[in-house]
């Protein structure tokens, strides 16, 4: 069966540190994988998404950049992060468009 | 770009009574899916129930149905016997079949289950 992991559950970074958190699928081949964040009492809002490896589409020009060096990898990272960086972060993947599935989240807190 | 709008920030249901959840939203294209996501305080997503355009016929998930209307591009949430497992946020979702990979989800309904 597929699954989807994805860690840390929670990370609390100070402004200006560096970001990475990574999204890895199991029981599966060659998925759409996608991050999206979610701001408090909001909902949610897609970052970025890829259909192969090291193809990177991004949906809204920000401090996050994304990358995919596996097929079943893929990884959220920022250089300097900043407060509006906080939030909710989810991963997920699917290989046909009437399934999409979700990672637990990682709760990022940016002090 | 396809919108997904919940006119709904809040329900409340009291056990085992009835609620419906609306979302309506903006397309120009005729194949697409649509997807009802619970989200509960574990913030966890869960799918609760999707419906492909193309099927005339509403789909059903044990007390979870939906309303289909592609002609008034509504797609609204009845949750039966509403039991207080079920409080918990809901987001209606899109999705095209064509182009693009991605769901655009609405901004989401609280859902409260009283006892």
């Amino acid at each position: 069966s597929q699954t989807i992991h994805q860690w840390p559950a929670t990370l609390v970074q100070p402004v200006g540190s560096p970001l990475s958190l990574e999204c890895t699928v199991e029981g599966t081949s060659n998925p759409n994988l996608y991050w999206y964040r979610q701001a408090a009492g909001r909902g949610l809002q897609l970052l970025f998404y890829s259909v192969g490896i090291g193809q990177i589409s991004s949906e809204v020009p920000q401090n996050l950049s994304a990358s995919r060096p596996q097929d079943r990898q893929f990884i959220l990272s920022s250089k300097k992060l900043l407060l509006s960086d906080s939030g909710f972060y989810l991963c997920a993947w699917s290989e046909a468009p009437r399934k999409l599935l979700f990672g637990s989240g990682t709760q990022l807190s940016v002090l | 770009a396809q919108t997904v709008t919940q006119s709904q920030p809040e329900m409340s249901v009291q056990e085992a009574e009835t609620v419906t959840l609306s979302c309506t939203y903006d397309t120009s294209e005729s194949d697409y899916y649509l997807f009802w996501y619970k989200q509960p305080p574990s913030r966890q997503m869960i799918l609760v129930i999707r419906q492909e355009a193309y099927k005339q016929q509403n789909a059903t998930e044990n007390r979870f149905s939906v309303n289909f209307q592609k002609a008034a591009k509504s797609f609204s949430l009845k949750i039966s016997d509403s039991q207080l497992g079920d409080a918990a946020m809901y987001f209606c979702a899109y999705r095209s079949a064509n182009s693009g990979y991605a769901l655009n989800f609405g901004k989401g309904t609280s859902l409260l289950v009283t006892p």
